[in-house]
């Protein structure tokens, strides 16, 4: 069954300016994952949480996760338009990982 | 190296007919993976397997088998195509970070259409 659902489902910003997508989940997990799809391409791993931490950070991107909530976002600074892709959430239960439907994110050079 | 590779690319079929994805990867994991990727992007898990045996099962219907032959091969094959089959197939593969938790290697995907 579905599990990390991403907000918003398509997002465009102007190069330069900060994005930020949202993911909610239903179940308890063991940590939470962010990937990136560019198009026609496979997913990439990007970052990685864990249920115990609240923030991490890598490069320019910042994730947090409130497991009271059961969300995370993803965060992405000073945006560049090689950045535009799809970014999925995924959420670790233990035997499998399930994935959302995504944020489409469109940077304008 | 490509980590996880797939073949075909693109498949282009006529309904009703019977065809295979193939799936290998490289990195040594135990574990691989069929997703079902839709035209609205959405990603669902189809099948999971973890050395060699079915350890995940989806709700997919029985005209879709995959089949491990070994660790690093997991192929896919489905029988009598239907139009909703359209799609893109991912095969991934999970392994660990560090030590740490695992995380999914995928390949490029396969472009499913049925005419």
């Amino acid at each position: 069954s579905q599990q990390g659902e991403e907000d918003p489902q398509a997002l465009s910003i102007q190069e330069g300016e900060n994005a930020t997508m949202n993911c909610s989940y239903k179940t308890s997990i063991n940590n939470l994952q962010w990937y990136r799809q560019n198009s026609g391409r496979g997913l990439v791993h990007l970052i990685l949480i864990r249920s115990n931490e609240r923030e991490k950070h890598s490069g320019r991107l910042r994730v947090t996760l409130d497991t009271s909530k059961k969300s995370s976002s993803l965060l992405i600074t000073a945006s560049r338009a090689a950045d535009t892709a799809s970014y999925f959430c995924a959420t670790d239960q233990g035997n499998d990982m399930r994935f959302g439907a995504g944020t489409r994110l469109t940077v304008k050079p | 190296d490509t980590a996880v590779s797939q073949t075909p690319k693109y498949l282009v079929t006529q309904m009703g007919n019977d065809k295979s994805i193939k799936c290998e990867q490289n990195l040594g994991h135990d574990t691989m993976y069929w997703y079902k990727q839709d035209s609205k992007k959405f990603l669902k898990i189809m099948f999971s397997y973890n050395n060699k045996e079915l350890i995940i099962n989806e709700t997919v219907p029985n005209r879709f088998s995959p089949k491990s032959p070994d660790k690093a091969h997991l192929n896919l094959h489905i029988n009598s195509l239907e139009l909703g089959d359209s799609a893109v197939y991912f095969c991934a593969s999970s392994g660990r970070l560090a030590g740490g938790p695992k995380t999914q290697y995928f390949g490029p995907g396969t472009r499913l259409l049925v005419l």
